[in-house]
C-alpha cells in the first residue's frame, strides 16, 4: 500500500551543490508532477510528466531538470542549488478519466535547505 | 502565474462557527478538486467536482461548484479543532497537471 514514496525526507546542500530527489509511485498512473511549496505562495509546478518518455515544463522549471524513463519514477534533479530553492518538494501522481482528473496522490514532501 | 485565487488567506474562528472559503477563476476548468494539508504532510483529496452548479456533501462539508465552472466553495458547518489545516483548491483542464492556488489556512479554537 505505497502510493507514492519520495526520498529523501530531510535534505541539506551547500550552494553549488547537485542532488535528485527520488518519486515512485506503484499506481500505474500516466500523470506525474513535482511541486515545490513556499511559505503564501501554495503549490508552484516544477515540471510534469503526461506518460514514460514525455516531460514538460511548469510554472518554475529554472535550475530543475526531470526524466520519465518508466511510468513509476520521475526523478527532479538540481544542477547547481542555489538558496531560492530551499522549500518543500512535493511529488504527486493521477491519471485522467474522460476530461476529469482523478485523485492526486502525494508523497510525504522532501524538506530541502540550501546554505 | 496564479490561475486560482483562494479567498481568505486566514481564517481563525472558534469552535462551532460556520465558515467558507472561496476559489476563484478567470479561466474556466474541467473539474475542480479541494485537498486539505496537515502540517509536514501532503495534501489529501476532500472532493473532486465536475458539473457546474454541482453540490457535493462530506459531513460538515459543502462543496459547490459555480455554474460556469469557474469558481468554487467550500463550507464548513460547526467547525471542530479537528478541521484545523491548509485548504487547498486545485484545477484541471485539457492535458495540463492540476494547478493549485495558494491556500486558506484554518484554525480553528477549542
Amino acid at each position: 500500500n505505497a502510493g507514492v514514496t519520495q526520498t529523501p525526507k530531510f535534505q541539506v546542500l551547500k550552494t553549488g551543490q547537485s542532488m535528485t530527489l527520488q518519486c515512485a509511485q506503484d499506481m500505474n498512473h500516466e500523470y506525474m508532477s513535482w511541486y515545490r511549496q513556499d511559505p503564501g505562495m501554495g503549490l508552484r509546478l516544477i515540471h510534469y510528466s503526461v506518460g514514460a518518455g514525455i516531460t514538460d515544463q511548469g510554472e518554475v522549471p529554472n535550475g530543475y531538470n526531470v526524466s520519465r524513463s518508466t511510468t513509476e519514477d520521475f526523478p527532479l534533479r538540481l544542477l547547481s542549488a542555489a538558496p531560492s530553492q530551499t522549500s518543500v518538494y512535493f511529488c504527486a501522481s493521477w491519471k485522467r478519466i474522460g476530461r476529469m482528473n482523478t485523485e492526486a496522490f502525494f508523497g510525504q514532501g522532501t524538506r530541502l535547505t540550501v546554505v | 502565474t496564479q490561475l486560482l485565487e483562494q479567498s481568505p488567506q486566514f481564517l481563525s474562528i472558534q469552535e462551532g462557527e460556520n465558515l467558507t472559503v472561496y476559489c476563484n477563476s478567470s479561466s474556466v476548468f474541467s473539474s475542480l478538486q479541494w485537498y486539505r494539508q496537515e502540517p509536514g504532510e501532503g495534501p489529501v483529496l476532500l472532493v473532486t467536482v465536475v458539473t457546474g452548479g454541482e453540490v457535493k456533501k462530506l459531513k460538515r462539508l459543502t462543496f459547490q461548484f459555480g455554474d460556469a465552472r469557474k469558481d468554487s466553495s467550500l463550507h464548513i458547518t460547526a467547525a471542530q479543532p479537528g478541521d484545523t489545516g491548509l485548504y487547498l483548491c486545485a484545477g484541471g483542464k485539457g492535458n495540463t497537471p492540476l494547478v493549485f492556488g495558494k491556500g486558506t489556512r484554518l484554525s480553528v479554537i477549542a
